[in-house]
């Protein structure tokens, strides 16, 4: 595809439930981010990839939230045991390179809310 | 760590009018400041960034600064059009981390 694509949208889970969050990077591109955005803020960093290998965690709010790579490409954002707070939306960014200066191209989103 | 503030949180212009958008941060080490624009239910689209051995740069109706001394920059969009309403970030990103740190929007409302 043409841009960055994230599923489900739109997420409603339980509290207490497990959650998985996909993004599908630009074809191509080594570096891929997750951020999360919650509502009237600015998207905070949570982690960062390049191609397979999770390179910084250091955002990942607790050790409820996982995130895999395995291949290099697709990347999975994994909640466990949901809670309120994790209600936001989840993005999905990847770039071309592993430059700092890299530009990030954003997907549209995920929005989890926790019930 | 990086910390990035920025002004006005809301912003209400008349069409044809201009608009500036502030930023300030407090790492002396970043180098790297995109601007991003994102319109309601979707992800943050890159607009326009600069770099840390630039002074200014400009892309049509869109500019941005940088004053590394004082640590902050600034957005400005000339001959605004409604199409430009949408909120605005700003982020800073520093030498050797791959991550941003953004700002917490401006929302942009251009009136026709």
């Amino acid at each position: 595809g043409a841009g960055v694509s994230q599923s489900p949208r739109y997420k409603v889970a339980k509290r207490g439930q497990d959650v998985a969050l996909r993004c599908d990077p630009i074809s191509g591109h080594v570096s891929l981010f997750w951020y999360q955005q919650a509502l009237g803020q600015g998207p905070e960093f949570l982690t960062y990839f390049q191609n397979e290998a999770q390179l910084d965690k250091s955002g990942l709010p607790s050790d409820r939230f996982f995130a895999e790579r395995p291949e290099g490409s697709v990347s999975t954002l994994k909640i466990q045991r949901t809670q309120q707070e994790d209600s936001a939306v989840y993005l999905c960014a990847s770039s071309l390179k592993r430059d700092t200066y890299n530009e990030q191209f954003f997907g549209p989103g995920t929005r989890l809310t926790v019930l | 760590g990086e910390n990035v503030e920025q002004h006005p949180s809301t912003l209400s212009v008349q069409e044809g009018d201009s608009a500036v958008i502030k930023c300030t941060y407090s790492d002396s080490a970043s180098n790297y400041f995109p601007w991003y624009k994102q319109e309601l239910g979707k992800g943050p689209q890159l607009i326009i960034d600069i770099r840390s051995n630039v002074g200014e740069k400009k892309d049509q109706r869109i500019a941005v600064t940088l004053n590394k001394t004082a640590k902050h920059f600034s957005l400005h969009i000339t001959e605004t059009q409604p199409e430009d309403s949408a909120v605005y970030f700003c982020a800073a990103s520093r030498a050797g981390f791959q991550k941003l740190v953004f700002g917490t929007g401006t929302r942009l409302l251009v009136s026709p």
